[in-house]
């Protein structure tokens, strides 16, 4: 298994300009997940989905949208790039079990608006 | 969810066993104490969680405390590539969306040294 795959590995944006960023898991698992982490904070959530066509808003979801059409994909799409969306993105995904909380992460995309 | 403590960094020798403490005074009877670490520049990688007994893996061991205020990991002995932040995380047991997302604080910083 893959495990969490995420593309691109770095992408650089210019203000106002519109970007996907893809993410993919093969653990055929229920729940995925997006977070940024921005310089020395900790992870914070930014949309989550508990299945295919079901998606739900997290800590930080301004200047954010999510789709869910398959299990595997869980894309993140930035409509109008902003500095403050600066940051490092994590993708996760876990299985829906009750109790059961063992999330599995993507390497990251890091993105920088200028 | 119960907030957590846990120091900002900490420093260990080599070989010998890193203690990491977490403290989590207003966790309550439903909630599970996890541990995640995340290597420079890459995704968070689950360790180990618990309820209320000790737990060990492959990885690391928990400790728990009776009344479950605080809890202890354990690295047996650690190597270089243990350096990592390590993040205590506090979550219910309840099923459902929103009730699996994890909140990362800030975390300890382990440095493991020659």
């Amino acid at each position: 298994n893959a495990g969490v795959t995420q593309t691109p590995k770095f992408r650089i944006l210019k203000i106002g300009q519109s970007m996907t960023l893809q993410c993919t898991q093969d653990m055929n698992h229920n729940y995925m997940y997006w977070y940024r982490q921005d310089p020395g904070m900790g992870l914070k959530l930014i949309y989550y989905s508990v299945g295919a066509g079901i998606t739900d808003k997290g800590e930080v979801p301004n200047g954010y949208n999510v789709s869910r059409s398959t299990t595997e994909d869980f894309p993140l799409r930035l409509e109008l790039a902003a500095p403050s969306q600066t940051s490092v993105y994590f993708c996760a995904s876990s299985k829906a079990k009750r109790g059961y909380n063992e999330q599995f992460f993507g390497p990251g995309t890091r993105l920088t608006v200028l | 969810d119960a907030k957590t403590t846990q120091p900002t960094s900490m420093d260990c020798a080599e070989g010998r066993a890193a203690n990491l403490p977490c403290n989590h005074s207003t966790i309550s009877g439903n909630e599970y104490v996890y541990w995640y670490r995340q290597i420079h520049s890459q995704g968070p990688q689950y360790i180990i969680h618990g309820l209320k007994n000790n737990e060990t893996n492959e990885m690391a061991s928990l400790i728990i405390t009776e009344d479950r205020k605080s809890s202890t990991l354990i690295l047996p002995h650690a190597t270089l590539r243990d350096t990592a932040v390590y993040y205590c995380i506090v979550r219910a047991i309840n099923s459902g969306g929103s009730n699996y997302k994890l909140t990362f604080g800030k975390g300890t910083l382990l440095t493991v040294n020659p």
